[in-house]
Order: C-alpha cells, then structure tokens, then sequence
C-alpha cells in the first residue's frame, strides 16, 4: 500500500545552515510527490511538486527512485523557513493525495 | 477572502447537536476534499468528490455526512459526534482531469474549522 514516511518529528538548525527534510515513500509504479508546507497562523499551501523540478524559496527536491526518497533541501536555512512541511502523495487510486506526519523545522539565529 | 473559505473557524458541539460545516472555493475547481487533522496523526483523507460526484468515501463513520451541491461549495454535517471526533477539519480543491484524477495539480486548502465535542 501506498504510505508516506517523515521520520523527523522536529528539525532544530540555526540560520545560515543546511537544511534536509527527510520524506520515504512505499508506492506501487511511478508517483507524483509534494512538498506542502504550513508557516504559523497560515493554511497549507503547495511548497513543489517533483514533476515542475522547481526551486521555490531556494528549497529543492530530487526524487530518488532507487531509494525511494523525495527529500526536501536548502542549502541556507533562514528564520522564516520555520514551519511545519508535509510531504504528499497520491493514494493508489490518484484520486486524492496522502500525507506524512509532518516535520517541524526550527530555525533559530 | 479568495481561494478555499472555510466556515465557521472554530465550533464547539455537544454530542447530541448536529451541525454543519462549510466550504466555498471561486477557483474554477471541480474537486474538492475533507480532511481530519487530528494531533499526532497524519492528515486523513475523509471524503472526495470530483465534479460534484463523491469518488471516495475513506471507511468515515456515519455521523459525517457530506453534501456536494455544486463545484463551489461543499458541506460536512455532524451529528451525535464523539469527543475523539475533535480535530482540525480542512477542506481543499484542485482542478480534476476528466479521468477522475486530480492530484498532478496539487491542492489549495482552506484555513480550517477547530472542532470541539464536549
């Protein structure tokens, strides 16, 4: 069955580090994955999606196949990336999307 | 407010009120989902409904019910609810492919409804 692993519950960086948000998919064929991220006292939003190979707020994700991984990078955290990020897939249907359990990101100066 | 609406933001019930929740979307989407968003869980899919039809039903008790009049908008009714009930409801939409999936579009979501059952 299709399934979303975030094996961090917590990421504390300081300002000006790298950043990698970790996300294991199990899914059967080739799936869409995203990165949504929920900033405080806002709603969810779309942070990229793998099939756009967008930089969106100088984050980046590369699918890995082989590893089954789309994890989430910066390479220079700022304090305004503090948020919580889910990352997303399809379920098997491709009628909805399904969710990790989120990674909080803490970045402190 | 544009994008996804959702109303109200917070609401307190008692286990024997019904109640309803809504969601509005003027984004020219034709899906639209519930989700539960409960702490330490994961966000759960409840509900799917594209173009007004539900495509999914995600093994949801029955004291939820959905209601789909248009593409706009979307309700979710409550009755004799359960405190282990009291979440985080969220309503999103996307553009929906005629073959009935939607999800290459990703999705905009609403700010939510903070529900409590007491």
């Amino acid at each position: 069955a299709q399934r979303v692993t975030q094996p961090e519950k917590l990421l504390s960086v300081f300002k000006g580090a790298p950043v990698e948000l970790k996300c294991n998919y199990s899914y059967s064929g080739s799936p869409e994955l995203f990165w949504y991220v929920q900033y405080s006292r806002q709603r969810l939003q779309l942070l990229l999606r793998h099939i756009s190979r967008e930089s969106i707020k100088g984050f980046t994700a590369d699918l890995n196949k082989g590893e089954t991984s789309f994890h989430l990078k910066k390479p220079f955290a700022q304090e305004e990336d503090s948020a919580m990020y889910y990352c997303a897939l399809p379920n098997q249907a491709g009628t909805a999307l399904i969710f990790g359990k989120g990674t909080t990101l803490s970045v402190s100066s | 407010e544009t994008g996804v609406t959702q109303t109200p933001r917070h609401l307190v019930m008692g286990m024997t009120n019904k109640k309803s929740l809504k969601c509005e979307q003027h984004l020219g989407h034709n899906a639209m989902y519930w989700y539960k968003q409960s702490a330490k869980k994961p966000l759960e899919l409840m509900f799917v409904y594209n173009f007004k039809e539900q495509t999914e039903n995600n093994s949801v008790p029955s004291r939820f019910s959905p209601e789909c009049p248009n593409s706009s908008h979307l309700f979710l009714h409550l009755h004799t609810l359960q405190p282990e009930d009291s979440a985080l409801y969220l309503c999103a939409s996307s553009h929906a492919l005629t073959t009935g999936t939607q999800t290459s579009y990703g999705y905009t979501f609403g700010s939510g409804t903070r529900l409590t059952v007491v």
